[in-house]
């Protein structure tokens, strides 16, 4: 099956800094999605990305689906951007399903 | 966003008891919902898809009889967890999709299972 791998599995960071978080897959891909799960489970969506570039305030992300890459850069990070990133990508060939890389934690300090 | 409800967010059971979880598409309807389990400092493992009107499809290695899915309406999808154990207790969380394959995924707020 398809291989979902994430880079860093950890980073921490002074608050300020920036930060760049690589999700990899092995295959193919309809689409791809970046998620924070907070300290309570919730996943937040961050970004549904099949290509390109998308900026949300101090978040953006960038998938290169023909090398089979996706970035998410963090820019100034605030110690409430602390958890888990999760990249997931969806094989319409198998039902739309959603497959999770390992996720990134990232903690953030003051 | 879509909003996607999960209920309870936490229970405790004995175990050999049966638990049910809910998980409803609040403002469209899904056709398809996803079930994913989550242990402690692990990724979301795929448990299971969840159709209307239909059987549930698993995922290799994941128990029909054990985890009992029902997905009986468009906004609706239950998980059962049968005659539970400790070894059981895990976050669930479910997942659903607004329109066809491919689009945006939207999830519910998970829920914390602990068989005592």
């Amino acid at each position: 099956g398809i291989q979902v791998e994430q880079s860093p599995p950890d980073l921490i960071l002074q608050e300020g800094a920036n930060s760049t978080l690589r999700c990899n897959f092995s295959d193919s891909v309809n689409n791809l999605q970046w998620f924070h799960q907070n300290p309570w489970g919730q996943l937040i969506n961050l970004f549904y990305i099949p290509s390109g570039t998308k900026q949300n305030g101090r978040l953006s992300a960038t998938t290169v689906a023909t090398e089979r890459y996706s970035l998410l850069y963090i820019s100034s990070s605030q110690t409430t951007d602390s958890g888990v990133y999760f990249c997931a990508v969806v094989l319409r060939a198998q039902g739309g399903k959603l497959i999770f890389g390992q996720g990134t934690e990232l903690s953030v300090k003051p | 966003g879509a909003v996607v409800s999960q209920h309870p967010s936490r229970v405790i059971c004995k175990s050999g008891t049966s638990v049910k979880i809910e998980c409803r598409s609040l403002d469209f309807q899904a056709t398809t919902m996803f079930w994913y389990r989550q242990f402690p400092k692990q990724s979301l493992m795929l448990m299971a898809t969840s159709n209307e009107g239909s059987k549930a499809t698993y995922e290799q290695g994941v128990e029909k009889d054990k985890f009992l899915i029902n997905h009986a309406s468009l906004t609706l999808s239950t998980l059962t967890v049968t005659s539970a154990h400790p070894e059981d207790s895990s976050f669930y969380i479910c997942s659903a999709r607004v329109g066809l394959l491919g689009t945006e995924a939207f999830f519910g707020q998970g829920t914390r299972l602990t068989v005592v």
